[in-house]
């Protein structure tokens, strides 16, 4: 398996718009957790699915902070409107025990 | 909510000698306990665990240690090499619900 894969990579947008950010799970995991990391608070988890179903979503920040999961292997964090506090790395991570694999994150500029 | 603190933010050690690297943690209702290495413009990848049940497992170079009564988790690496320099996570799996990070312990090994 490739692992979990995160696109793009590097995203820079201007402040209002909006952004989609992509994670493809490995094969056969049921659990897919997306994460922001920053300077000031290191890993935070944003929302998880099971199953495809969004379990916990308390560490959203805004409301225009959106993620959904429509099947297995496909899942998307959007923002909308973006704004330049929301710069970080988002990384995508899957699981199906105790051990979660990451994709390689996607650096998010908001200018 | 489980609160996991990495008290220290960056450690040094020489190549050769041990590293020890700390986590606290204020609930007791733990299924298995995660160390995670990340190093930098990379995704976490997972490096030992330990279930509750225990107090020691050892992975080659990497023992984790688990002092429930102190509530204190511990990763030793022997000897340390300078590709340990990373940032390491003791991020809690509560039933594999949900894996919470914090800022991170930097080690830096120095050769």
């Amino acid at each position: 398996d490739a692992g979990v894969i995160q696109s793009p990579r590097h995203e820079v947008t201007e402040m209002g718009q909006e952004v989609t950010l992509r994670c493809k799970p490995i094969s056969g995991h049921d659990y897919l957790f997306w994460y922001r990391q920053t300077m000031m608070r290191g890993l935070e988890l944003l929302i998880y699915f099971n199953n495809n179903v969004p379990i916990d979503d308390s560490g959203m920040p805004e409301d225009r902070f959106s993620a959904k999961m429509p099947n297995a292997s496909f899942s998307t964090l959007k923002i909308q409107p973006s704004e330049p506090r929301d710069s970080a790395v988002y990384f995508c991570a899957s699981a199906m025990n105790t051990e979660a694999f990451f994709g390689q994150g996607t650096r998010l500029t908001v200018v | 909510d489980q609160q996991v603190k990495q008290n220290s933010p960056s450690l040094s050690v020489q190549e050769g000698r041990i590293s020890i690297l700390n986590c606290d943690y204020t609930n007791s209702m733990f299924d298995y306990f995660l160390w995670y290495k990340k190093y930098p413009a990379e995704g976490p990848t997972f490096l030992i665990s330990i279930s509750s049940i225990k107090d020691k497992n050892e992975d080659g170079r990497f023992t984790v240690f688990l002092n429930k009564s102190a509530k204190h988790l511990s990763l030793h690496i022997v000897p340390s090499q300078p590709g340990d320099s990373a940032v390491y996570f003791c991020p809690h799996s509560g039933g594999y619900q949900k894996v919470t990070f914090g800022t991170g312990t930097k080690l830096q090994v120095i050769p």
